[in-house]
C-alpha cells in the first residue's frame, strides 16, 4: 500500500546549520507531496508541496524538489533559526487519503 | 477568517464515559478526517468522511463513532470500549472529490482519561 517513510529524529542544530530531512515514498500511481510543520500543542500547519514530478516547493527558506525517480521529497533548508523548532511531517495523498510518515522533531539551538 | 474550530481544547474524562469532540469547518470543504497522535508517533487516522451523510473507517477506527449530518460539521464521540483514549486528536478537512489538495488542520483536542 502507500507509505511514506521519513528520517528519524530527533534532530538537533546549531543556529544557520543547513538542514535535511529525508522522505521518501511508496504510491501506486501519482501522488500529491507535502511537508507539514507542527508546533508544541498546535495542529499541523502546511509547510510546503508539489503535485508533480520534478515540481520544487519553496516556503520560509524551506525546499523540497518532487523526484519520481528516487521517490523522495526530501526537506530542506539553508540556514536554520531557533523558531524553526518543531516537529516535520511529510505526507502523500492519492484520491483524497492522506499518508503521513511517523514526524521528525528538530531542535535548534543558539 | 476561514478554517476548522475543535473543541474543547482540553478535556478530561473518567473511565467508562463516552465523550464527543467538535469539529466545524467554514471552508466550504467535502472532506473530512480524524486523526489520532500519541507522543512521538505519526498521525493515525480514525474516521473520514467525503460527503454529507457518509464516512469510512479509518486505521483505529474500533472504539470511535462519527456523523456527517451537515457539510460544516464533523464530531467525534470516543466511547467506553476505547481501550486506552488518552491521546491528541486532530480534526482536518480538504477540498476533496478528487480535486488536488491540502490538509487543513485544526488546533486539535486533547483528551486525558483519568
Amino acid at each position: 500500500g502507500d507509505s511514506v517513510t521519513q528520517m528519524e529524529g530527533p534532530v538537533t542544530l546549531s543556529e544557520e546549520a543547513f538542514l535535511t530531512i529525508n522522505c521518501t515514498y511508496t504510491a501506486t500511481g501519482y501522488p500529491s507531496l507535502f511537508w507539514y510543520v507542527q508546533y508544541p500543542g498546535e495542529g499541523l500547519q502546511l509547510l510546503l508541496k508539489a503535485t508533480k514530478a520534478d515540481d520544487k516547493g519553496s516556503n520560509k527558506g524551506f525546499e523540497a524538489t518532487y523526484r519520481k525517480e528516487t521517490t523522495s521529497f526530501h526537506l530542506e533548508k539553508g540556514s536554520v533559526q531557533v523558531s524553526d523548532s518543531a516537529v516535520y511531517f511529510c505526507a502523500l495523498e492519492t484520491g483524497n487519503q492522506f499518508y503521513f510518515g511517523t514526524g521528525t522533531s528538530l531542535t535548534v539551538i543558539p | 477568517d476561514g478554517g476548522i474550530t475543535q473543541s474543547p481544547k482540553y478535556l478530561f474524562r473518567k473511565e467508562g464515559q463516552n465523550v464527543t469532540l467538535s469539529c466545524e469547518q467554514n471552508l466550504n470543504h467535502d472532506a473530512m478526517y480524524w486523526y489520532r497522535q500519541d507522543p512521538g508517533q505519526g498521525l493515525r487516522l480514525i474516521y473520514y468522511s467525503q460527503i454529507v451523510n457518509d464516512f469510512q473507517k479509518g486505521d483505529i477506527a474500533e472504539g470511535y463513532s462519527v456523523s456527517r449530518e451537515k457539510k460544516e460539521s464533523f464530531p467525534l464521540t470516543v466511547t467506553s470500549a476505547q481501550k486506552n483514549p488518552t491521546a491528541f486528536y486532530l480534526c482536518a478537512s480538504s477540498i476533496g472529490r478528487g480535486r488536488d489538495g491540502e490538509l487543513f488542520f485544526g488546533e486539535g483536542s486533547r483528551l486525558t482519561v483519568l
